[in-house]
Formats: C-alpha cells, sequence, structure tokens
C-alpha cells in the first residue's frame, strides 16, 4: 500500500453513461497525476495538478474528460458519455515534487465499458 | 515513437534463475530513471531511481545499471522468487515532472 487511494476500484457501465472517479494522494503530496493504462502499455500522462491548478492536460484527454482536485486534496476524473475505447485502467499518483520526485501510484481503477 | 523501449516484452524463469531486463531510451533532456514494479491489477510501485551520474543502483534483489552515454538500462533480478512474477516498467524523467514509460515486460516466475 503506497498510501494513494482510488475509488471504485473497478467500474462497469454501459455506453453513453457517465462515471466519476476519486483520487486520494498522500496527505503532504501537493502534486497528483492522472494517468491511463491500456493492457500490455505502460502509463499514459493524461493531467497533472499542483496544489488545486490543473497545470497541464494531454492530448489524450478529449472534452468528455474532466478532472478536478476542489481544496488540493483529492480529485476526481469524469468521465462523460463513455464510449467503449475509454476501457482503461486510470491511475492516479501523488508526489511532493524536487528533482528526483517520486511519484507514488494508486491500485487504480479498472472501467470496462459495454 | 514511444521514447523507451523495453525488451524483451515476456519472459518466463525458474524460481532461483537470475534474468535480466533491458530498457532503451531516447527522451531529451534527461532527469533520472526509474524502474518500477506493477503488480497484476495494481499500480506501480517504485524499486530504484537512478540519475546522470549514477550508474548502478540496488534495492535487494534487484539491481539496475545505467550507461546515460548509450542511453541503456538494465534491471537484474538475481535468484527470482515466485513473488517476482510481475510487469517491470522503465520510466525515464525530463528535467521537469513528465515521465515517459515503457511498455513494461511480463516477468513469470515458475516453480
Amino acid at each position: 500500500d503506497t498510501g494513494v487511494s482510488q475509488d471504485p476500484r473497478h467500474k462497469i457501465t454501459k455506453r453513453g453513461q457517465n462515471v466519476t472517479f476519486r483520487c486520494d494522494p498522500i496527505s503532504e503530496h501537493n502534486r497528483l497525476y492522472w494517468y491511463r493504462q491500456t493492457l500490455g502499455q505502460g502509463p499514459e500522462f493524461l493531467t497533472y495538478f499542483q496544489n488545486e491548478a490543473q497545470l497541464e492536460k494531454s492530448r489524450l484527454l478529449s472534452d468528455r474528460f474532466s478532472a478536478e482536485r476542489p481544496k488540493g486534496s483529492f480529485s476526481t476524473l469524469e468521465i462523460q458519455r463513455t464510449e467503449q475505447g475509454d476501457s482503461a485502467m486510470y491511475l492516479c499518483a501523488s508526489s511532493l515534487g524536487g528533482p528526483t520526485d517520486t511519484q507514488y501510484f494508486g491500485p487504480g481503477t479498472r472501467l470496462t465499458v459495454l | 515513437k514511444n521514447q523507451v523501449e523495453q525488451s524483451p516484452q515476456s519472459l518466463i524463469i525458474l524460481e532461483g534463475k537470475n534474468c535480466t531486463l533491458q530498457c532503451n531510451y531516447t527522451v531529451s533532456p534527461f532527469s533520472n530513471l526509474r524502474w518500477y514494479k506493477q503488480d497484476t491489477g495494481r499500480g506501480p510501485v517504485s524499486l530504484t531511481i537512478m540519475t546522470f551520474s549514477e550508474n548502478t543502483k540496488s534495492n535487494g534483489r534487484y539491481t539496475a545499471t545505467l550507461d546515460a552515454d548509450t542511453k541503456q538500462s538494465s534491471l537484474h533480478i538475481t535468484a527470482s522468487q515466485l513473488s517476482d512474477s510481475a510487469s517491470y516498467i522503465c520510466v525515464v524523467s525530463r528535467d521537469d515532472y513528465k515521465l515517459s514509460f515503457g511498455a513494461g515486460t511480463t516477468v513469470t516466475v515458475r516453480a
């Protein structure tokens, strides 16, 4: 257990539905990241927060995706009008920052879109 | 094209044997290189981190090497155990927070 928690661990939804995932980072970490991982691939960067500010969004993050970190603590990732191609593991990570910054990953949320 | 390439894609070894995983990268500028272990259905966990000036780092039975000139790294697993069965991901960091992930090498240790 790295100290980063994600909820839910698994989500099955029908195409077109909206889903929301939550990430609780390690409490003193000011950086929070979202990644997407498909089978047999490494994680792909989606977005990054420094405290409550969303500093970067990947081009992978279409208009259907939105992430928030309202108080600089937990974060949510919402996917609207889900598509089958959204099926993946969504990973959250947090870190303190610095030259040899280590990101600590949560267990992930496995999304299956039927 | 992925800037971090790992080989082999997968391997099977017998318990107690050693193995070596390879990572080649083109990421620039280079800040540090990490190896992560990812168990099935779990998030990645950091094993080692090496900066430009370091060429070897150990964590128990895991030993990572780095040749920053040739942009190559390896992860050596000594006396493998069943619990070593996992995906091992090479991750290269630039000067900022951006990480470039390899696709991973899936290691299966058999009794």
